[in-house]
């Protein structure tokens, strides 16, 4: 089967660091992107990884190491704006051609004063 | 740019009523994505398209849900008739052609409601 674990919650307090681990295993796997979503709205892309190894975006940045099938989303100095749930999705592939995403569970983040 | 619109934001039906959902894509974006989150549980593909072709329907649940994208623009998604599973919210999202970076944006969601 196909599946992505990510922790349901975690807890944090503005201006601290908070790292979001993903673990998946998938039939396909061309990378590994992370959302944001605020009260069920729309999911808002916030990083992709294609290949091993970080990438910055401002206050956020993702980790990617397909050996261990593993991935994270560290989200620096920490706003009470930040608290949302967070996804991981893999993009997986069916013929050759686009591009799925497969999401995790998705984890909620709270941030405290 | 205006972003990925779906209508209506909400709908109420009986089980055993019919509902569309509607889509409007990015301007130009050729890949739509229909996917849906049932209460508790994570974000599902249902069905991608390529203008007017669909790509992969693999994710449909079954033959009571129908998609259509006629002239490779906005798409409608229909349940007839609906079941109280059907129950959740649908997302529809876009992208161009994919390239080395690779994003789908999202719509706001229908939270469909199957009393």
């Amino acid at each position: 089967g196909q599946s992505l674990e990510q922790p349901s919650e975690v807890t944090a307090v503005e201006g601290a660091i908070v790292q979001i681990n993903c673990t998946y295993q998938t039939s396909g796997f061309y990378g590994l992107s992370w959302y944001q979503q605020h009260d069920g709205g729309a999911p808002t892309f916030l990083s992709y990884n294609a290949l091993d190894g970080l990438e910055e975006t401002g206050r956020f940045s993702s980790f990617l190491s397909r050996s261990d099938s593993y991935g994270y989303l560290l989200l620096q100095e920490l706003q009470m704006k930040d608290s949302a749930s967070y996804f991981c999705a893999v993009r997986d592939h069916y013929g050759g051609a686009t591009n799925k995403l497969i999401f995790g569970t998705g984890t909620l983040l709270a941030v405290q004063p | 740019e205006a972003g990925v619109t779906q209508f209506p934001s909400h709908s109420v039906i009986e089980k055993g009523q019919t509902v569309t959902l509607r889509c409007d894509p990015i301007s130009g974006h050729d890949n739509l994505y229909w996917y849906r989150r049932v209460m508790g549980k994570e974000i599902k593909f249902l069905l991608h398209f390529v203008k007017e072709s669909k790509q992969d329907e693999s994710g449909m649940p079954n033959n009571r849900f129908l998609a259509e994208r006629t002239g490779g623009t906005y798409s409608t998604l229909k349940v007839q008739p609906a079941e109280l599973e059907d129950s959740g919210v649908y997302f529809c999202a876009s992208s161009p052609e994919s390239g080395l970076r690779y994003t789908q944006y999202f719509g706001p969601g229908t939270r469909l409601t199957v009393l």
